[in-house]
């Protein structure tokens, strides 16, 4: 079954305490991407990777990391998480770049809480 | 600025009924049109997807159409149910942009029996 793995799918952490949200897929994808979703925004691009250790910023990657070294996992950091950061993650995949009308999957999102 | 906006924000329809939901872009240059379903606290699900030269897409009960020349698409429900009730969400590609992306803030349909 096609999937994109997400964890954790919930966490509550304090201000500083560096995280990892890691994402996983199982479709040999070429194209994984970070979103963030907050209420009366649509989804916000963080990241982005077109393939193995390539990747690029997208909307709003201020307070993120993340490595692309293997194709299947794109894990997202918080080196230093602030409550702004507080939201739901999305991470996506999808065979080739969005503008090529490959179907791109999501997986089943991260709420995370900093306090 | 690309922009994608949709209306209505929210919706309420009883069950059985039909609806359409619109969203009006402007993003240039213009590469693919999707329609996503989002259950409450889940990840979106792709309803369609259309290229340029398609002007409508059928999912069972979902049909989108798309008017390149006025950017606007609609996504028509048919027969509804219970279970579609989610929000939509209209996600515009662009082939010239490295953000490649450009989503819509939803509309949130509620069907009740």
């Amino acid at each position: 079954e096609a999937q994109v793995t997400q964890n954790p799918r919930y966490l509550i952490t304090v201000t500083g305490k560096k995280l990892t949200v890691t994402c996983s897929q199982n479709m040999n994808h070429e194209y994984m991407s970070w979103y963030r979703q907050d209420p009366g925004l649509g989804l916000r691009q963080i990241y982005y990777s077109m393939n193995v250790e390539v990747t690029d910023k997208g909307d709003v990657p201020e307070g993120y990391k993340v490595s692309r070294k293997e194709k299947r996992n794109f894990p997202l950091i918080l080196e230093s998480p602030s409550p702004n950061q507080t939201s739901l993650y999305f991470c996506a995949s999808s065979g080739s770049g969005p503008q090529s009308g490959n179907t791109i999957y999501f997986g089943e999102g991260s709420w995370l809480t900093v306090v | 600025k690309n922009q994608v906006e949709q209306s209505p924000q929210s919706l309420i329809i009883l069950e059985g009924k039909n609806c359409t939901l619109q969203c009006n872009y402007t993003v240039s240059p213009f590469s693919n049109l999707r329609w996503y379903k989002q259950d409450t606290g889940r990840g979106p699900v792709s309803l369609t997807i259309m290229t340029f030269s398609e002007n409508t897409k059928s999912n069972g009960r979902y049909t989108a159409t798309l008017d390149a020349d006025t950017k606007q698409s609609s996504l028509h429900i048919t027969a509804s149910q219970l279970s579609d009730s989610a929000s939509y969400i209209c996600v515009v590609g662009s082939s010239g942009s490295a953000r490649q992306l450009t989503f819509g803030s939803g509309t949130q349909l509620t069907v009740l029996p």
